[in-house]
């Protein structure tokens, strides 16, 4: 079926450094994906947010790539800090399904 | 003002035992959706709430677990029979309307099921 995933499950950068945290999904009727941050025993946490008209969005320090072609979906995170250190989970959606579907997550440890 | 809040934050139960698990979502959010994460793992659409609409329980994964909500307020989950394979967090979100994507999340509830 549909799902959403991850190409790492881990990731380590140095601090100061520029992070990458990839998302592949296969469903091509997605209308909507999202990056969440989610730290140890809290609930997750909006970072960025892409329609699927759009290519590229940019936020504060992050900045979400959409290549519709290859379904590919990207987290670039800039300057890492220590306080980046977290799961990153994308998630998508069709604008007519509640079903907003989640990646497995992919661990950031920024090292000092 | 307040987030999202969950209660009770951990729960253990014995196999066999019903538990209850409570959300209050952000005042004025009309939309409310409940999510399981097992240990290392994505979350997973349970049920979603809009309004006074029908739920969307497309996720619910046995006739076990149901929620209810009265109005745009508390919602509770509840798992009857509780299994060990329940053990995870469940997490809940609200966001402003049905087209506002942009979900908050509360800190979630960790059931253990022994």
């Amino acid at each position: 079926g549909e799902s959403v995933g991850l190409h790492l499950p881990t990731l380590s950068v140095q601090e100061g450094d520029n992070s990458i945290i990839n998302c592949a999904y296969s469903n091509s009727a997605s209308d909507y994906f999202i990056w969440y941050k989610q730290e140890s025993g809290k609930g997750p946490q909006f970072i960025i947010d892409i329609r699927s008209n759009m290519d590229k969005r940019q936020g504060q320090r992050v900045t979400v790539l959409l290549n519709k072609t290859v379904k590919h979906l990207s987290l670039q995170i800039a300057a890492t800090q220590p306080g980046d250190s977290a799961v990153y989970f994308c998630a998508e959606r069709e604008d007519n399904n509640n079903d907003m579907r989640f990646g497995a997550g992919t661990r950031l440890t920024v090292k000092p | 003002g307040a987030g999202v809040s969950q209660s009770p934050s951990n729960k253990v139960t014995e196999k066999g035992k019903d538990v209850e698990l409570r959300c209050d979502p952000i005042s004025g959010h009309t939309a409310l959706y409940w999510y399981r994460q097992r240990l290392g793992q994505g979350l997973e659409f349970l049920i979603y709430f809009q309004g006074n609409s029908a739920p969307d329980k497309s996720g619910l994964p046995s006739d076990r677990f149901s929620a209810e909500r009265t109005g745009e307020s508390v919602s509770t989950l509840t798992i009857q029979r509780t299994q060990q394979e329940d053990s995870a967090v469940y997490l809940c979100a609200s966001s402003s309307t049905e087209l506002d994507y942009e979900q908050y999340f509360g800190p979630g509830t960790r059931l253990t099921v022994t």
